[in-house]
């Protein structure tokens, strides 16, 4: 059984671009949710989707949005990149069925210049 | 507000010895945790994990013991081995009606690293 894909694995982006990162959670589970790590702030809750609906949403700013499609593969988008969004982003997927646990992906690691 | 709180950053152990690492909680709604262990530039790989109607859960080399009077839990490690080197963070799920949603709070980690 495939794991959690997170693509691509490293990114550089400049200041005031937009990036996107793809997440293909593991076949069979609905939620994906997104996190961001820096070593400041440590893990970071970003957002969460659930059968294509955002179903969570952690204290971040607006240039940060994602979306779930109907094979469940989700996308996060960060726009107008600031210096401070440099951080390893990952992609958790689960069950969502009892106390299912969530698997990580290997993450993205974004740097803006 | 930290809602899930690891308050020791590092924890140096001799191999074959005993690694204890302890999480503290604040949320009384949180029924539910889990341990990951985390390598450098990778994702989190879940380790254990345990309900708020048990009090210890073991898996192998691994032991987690919740106290909810104390609103602490600790993942025991025995024997330590080099490579269970890594950071090890507690988390807990965000629930609702009996659901586990996928937001999970984590704390801020620990450091585990372990001498031949």
């Amino acid at each position: 059984k495939a794991g959690v894909t997170q693509t691509p694995r490293y990114l550089i982006k400049t200041r005031g671009q937009q990036v996107t990162l793809s997440c293909s959670p593991i076949s069979g589970h609905r939620s994906v949710s997104w996190y961001q790590q820096t070593p400041g702030q440590g893990l970071q809750f970003l957002f969460e989707y659930f059968s294509e609906t955002q179903r969570n949403k952690g204290n971040f700013p607006g240039r940060f949005s994602g979306r779930q499609f109907s094979n469940s593969r989700s996308e996060m988008n960060v726009s107008t990149l600031e210096l401070g969004d440099s951080a390893l982003y990952l992609c958790a997927s689960s069950l969502d069925r009892g106390s299912s646990e969530a698997f990580f992906g290997q993450g993205t690691r974004l740097t803006v210049v | 507000d930290q809602q899930v709180k690891q308050n020791s950053p590092s924890l140096s152990v001799q191999e074959g010895r005993i690694s204890i690492l302890n999480c503290d909680y604040t949320n009384s709604m949180f029924d539910y945790f889990l341990w990951y262990k985390k390598y450098p530039a990778e994702g989190p790989t879940f380790l254990i994990s345990i309900s708020s109607i048990k009090d210890k859960n073991e898996d192998g080399r691994f032991t987690v013991f919740l106290n909810k009077s104390a609103k602490h839990l600790s993942l025991h490690i025995v024997p330590s081995q080099p490579g269970d080197s890594a950071v090890y963070f507690c988390a807990a799920p965000s629930r609702a009606g009996g659901t586990s949603y996928g937001k999970l709070t984590f704390g801020q980690g620990t450091i585990l690293t372990v001498h031949p």
